[in-house]
């Protein structure tokens, strides 16, 4: 069955130092989205890809990085984690189009910056 | 820019109670789509419905039911007979047509039995 995975699960880092939470989808999906969950603030955009070398800034983007180079990854940086970048990250993917499909989520990552 | 408000921060009932979630978008958009998702204790998003624009009817699966009006921009969520199952955090979302889902901030129900 296609799926998507995201690892680590969990994560402990400190700050300032670089991370990277990977995504990896098997549904073939054009579209590849990286989301933050707060307490309070629902699920939050902070960057997205409709292809491979396509990507875009989303709503909180300040402090993170993605690349695209082929259909299935989409890794997430944190360039220099900030304690303000505890959260939930959530991968998803979604087929190409104008937004008419669902996006499939994967597990999530908790991410703690100590 | 589009906007999601689902205003009912925590809801609770007990078991065998009705319960309502509100949700409310804004869009400038002609074309779009909403969907429901839900969120259990285990942490994962599960998706349960998607709506477009142009299809105003309502829906039902099961105990769960929507009700989409243009007219007052809501698309509310509804589950009968609730059960502790349903315990989780519902998010409604939106889509302009650009791919992007903008979730609202989530309803937290608490079912007890």
């Amino acid at each position: 069955d296609a799926e998507i995975t995201q690892s680590p699960r969990h994560k402990i880092t400190e700050t300032g130092r670089q991370v990277t939470l990977a995504c990896h989808q098997t549904w073939n999906h054009n579209n590849m989205f990286w989301y933050r969950q707060d307490l309070g603030h629902g699920l939050r955009l902070i960057h997205y890809s409709y292809g491979v070398q396509d990507t875009n800034k989303g709503e909180v983007s300040d402090g993170y990085s993605v690349s695209r180079s082929n259909t299935e990854d989409l890794p997430l940086t944190l360039e220099s984690a900030a304690s303000s970048q505890t959260s939930v990250y959530f991968c998803a993917s979604s087929e190409g189009g104008r937004g008419n499909t669902e996006a499939f989520f994967g597990q999530g990552t908790r991410l703690t910056v100590v | 820019a589009q906007k999601v408000t689902q205003a009912q921060t925590e809801i609770s009932v007990v078991e065998k109670e009705d319960v309502t979630l509100d949700c409310v978008y804004e869009t400038r958009d002609t074309t779009y789509y909403l969907f429901w998702y839900k969120q259990p204790p285990s942490g994962e998003l599960v998706f349960l419905i998607r709506r477009n624009s142009f299809d105003e009817q309502n829906e039902i699966s099961g105990r769960y039911s929507w009700n989409f009006q243009k007219s007052t921009s809501s698309f509310n969520f509804t589950i009968t007979a609730s059960q502790v199952v349903d315990s989780a955090v519902y998010f409604c979302a939106l889509n302009s047509g650009y791919s992007t889902l903008t979730f609202g901030k989530g309803t937290m129900l608490l079912v007890s039995p």
